[in-house]
C-alpha cells in the first residue's frame, strides 16, 4: 500500500470551531489532493497541491483552506466549521505524470454538530 | 477537463463478465482514461488506465473505442467482492494542473 496517512480518522466538532485535517505521505509524490464525499455526490475535489506552497482550488473550495509547507504534508483547514461540512474527507497523492496512478487514504469522517 | 457519463447502477451474476461503459465524448488527444473503484466507504482503489490502446492487468481489461469517445471496463469473472462503485475518469493536465475530477460512478452489484 502507498504510504499515505490521514489524521484524525474520526472527529466530532462544534459549529463555528476551526478544524484541521492532516494528510501525510512517505512517497515523495508531487501532487496531493483533498476530496469530500457525501451521499449521492461521489468524490468532489476541494483543493489540490502541485508542489510545496503551490495549491489551487477544486470544485468545492468555499469554506476550506489548505497549506503545504513540506512535500509530505498537506493540511486542510475549515476555518469555522458548519454542519454542511459534515462529510467524509479523502486525501490522495500522485506523482503527477499522466501515466501514473493516484493513491487514496482511508478517509476522515468529520461530523459538525 | 473532459466529463464522463456512466450508468448509475448495474447488476451482474457472480462468475459472469461485468462490462461497465463510460462515455467521454469530449476527450482530447492527450487525456488518459482511468478507472477506480470504491468498496463501501474505503478510499478509492486504482484499477486500470489507458490512452488509446486496449489494456489488461490482473484485475480487469479496458477497451477504448477507436475514436476514444467511450470505453468499457471489463471484469472477466465477477465475484461478490467486486460489488462497489466504479468511477471512470478522464485525466489531463499540464505541469501544474493534474486534476482528478470524479463523476458519480456506476454502482455495480454482483449477485450470487
Amino acid at each position: 500500500d502507498a504510504g499515505i496517512t490521514q489524521s484524525p480518522r474520526h472527529k466530532v466538532t462544534e459549529t463555528g470551531t476551526p478544524v484541521t485535517l492532516r494528510c501525510h505521505q512517505t512517497e515523495n509524490h508531487r501532487y496531493m489532493y483533498w476530496y469530500r464525499q457525501d451521499p449521492g455526490h461521489g468524490l468532489r475535489l476541494i483543493h489540490y497541491s502541485y508542489g510545496v506552497k503551490d495549491t489551487d482550488k477544486g470544485e468545492v473550495s468555499d469554506g476550506y483552506s489548505v497549506s503545504r509547507s513540506k512535500t509530505e504534508d498537506f493540511l486542510l483547514t475549515l476555518e469555522s466549521a458548519t454542519s454542511s461540512q459534515t462529510s467524509v474527507y479523502f486525501c490522495a497523492i500522485s506523482a503527477g505524470r499522466l501515466n501514473t496512478e493516484a493513491f487514496f487514504g482511508q478517509g476522515t469522517r468529520l461530523t459538525v454538530v | 477537463d473532459a466529463k464522463t457519463t456512466q450508468p448509475t447502477s448495474m447488476d451482474c451474476a457472480e462468475g459472469r463478465a461485468a462490462n461497465l461503459p463510460c462515455n467521454h465524448s469530449t476527450i482530447s488527444g492527450n487525456e488518459y482514461v482511468y478507472w477506480y473503484r470504491q468498496i463501501h466507504s474505503q478510499g478509492p482503489q486504482y484499477i486500470i488506465h489507458g490512452l488509446k490502446n486496449n489494456e489488461t492487468n490482473e484485475m480487469a481489461s479496458l477497451i477504448i473505442t477507436e475514436d476514444r469517445k467511450s470505453s468499457t471496463l471489463i471484469l472477466p469473472h465477477a465475484t461478490l467482492r467486486d460489488t462497489a462503485v466504479y468511477y471512470c475518469i478522464v485525466r489531463a493536465g499540464s505541469y501544474n494542473t493534474d486534476k482528478l475530477i470524479f463523476g458519480t460512478g456506476t454502482r455495480l452489484q454482483v449477485f450470487p
